[in-house]
């Protein structure tokens, strides 16, 4: 099984900053990584598919890179609504596996 | 508007059976891979199996093989999955998704339904 593993787990910030997320798989897996966001009591919600690319609807300041082994998530400028947590997900073989999650709070 | 609405959890005890349901509108349920994924209380986010669009091929995490069965009804735009042989462990909310094709991500969630296994 692809172990995908995040950094940080919880990370604090203001309103404005910049945050990078960060998930690694444990074997190669392409750009097939996806990024979802959940809030408290609620589904996830997809953010970015195939590492990079925006799903329909999502705010320009969610951004995603990377390949292989190594991704990021990033939001530019974080906004109210943006305080979540975030999960990573390989889509490139099964069994389809997630990371644990970032908590992302305010500071 | 795409709508996912699951139905059928409760609590039941270790051992017991359960089937949840999942009812679609809104998109080509017949053209979609679906999933089930589940989150146990205050913990992440684990896929449970899935299925192609004919039911022809199913893929299930290892911990639920030969326990748990997915399945679905196009005409009724509907997707199942029974669960028996309940453990503690399998105590979570469970999600309905769509799957945008075989070993994919999921663009569409339903809101979940709680499955309990407590004697």
């Amino acid at each position: 099984d692809i172990q995908m593993t995040q950094s940080p787990s919880s990370v604090s910030a203001s309103v404005g900053d910049r945050v990078t997320i960060t998930c690694r798989a444990s074997q190669v897996i392409s750009r097939w990584l996806a990024w979802y966001q959940q809030k408290p009591g609620k589904a996830p919600n997809l953010l970015i598919y195939d590492a990079s690319t925006l799903q329909s609807g999502v705010p320009s300041r969610f951004s995603g890179s990377g390949s292989g082994t190594d991704f990021t998530l990033t939001i530019s400028s974080l906004q109210p609504e943006d305080f979540a947590i975030y999960y990573c997900q390989q889509a490139n073989s099964f069994p389809l596996t997630f990371g644990g999650g970032t908590k992302v709070e305010i500071k | 508007e795409v709508q996912l609405v699951e139905s059928g959890g409760g609590l039941v005890q270790p051992g017991g059976s359960l089937r949840l349901s999942c009812a679609a509108s809104g998109f080509n349920f017949s053209a979609s891979w679906m999933t089930w994924v589940r989150q146990a209380p205050g913990e992440g986010l684990e896929w449970v199996a899935n299925i192609k669009q004919d039911g022809s091929e199913k893929y299930y995490e290892d911990s639920v093989k030969g326990r748990f069965t997915i399945s679905r009804d196009n005409a009724q735009n509907s997707l199942y999955l029974q669960m028996n042989s309940l453990r503690a462990e399998d105590t979570a909310v469970y999600y309905c998704a769509r799957e945008r094709g075989p070993a994919s991500h999921f663009d569409y969630w339903g809101q979940g339904t709680l499955v309990t296994v407590s004697s």
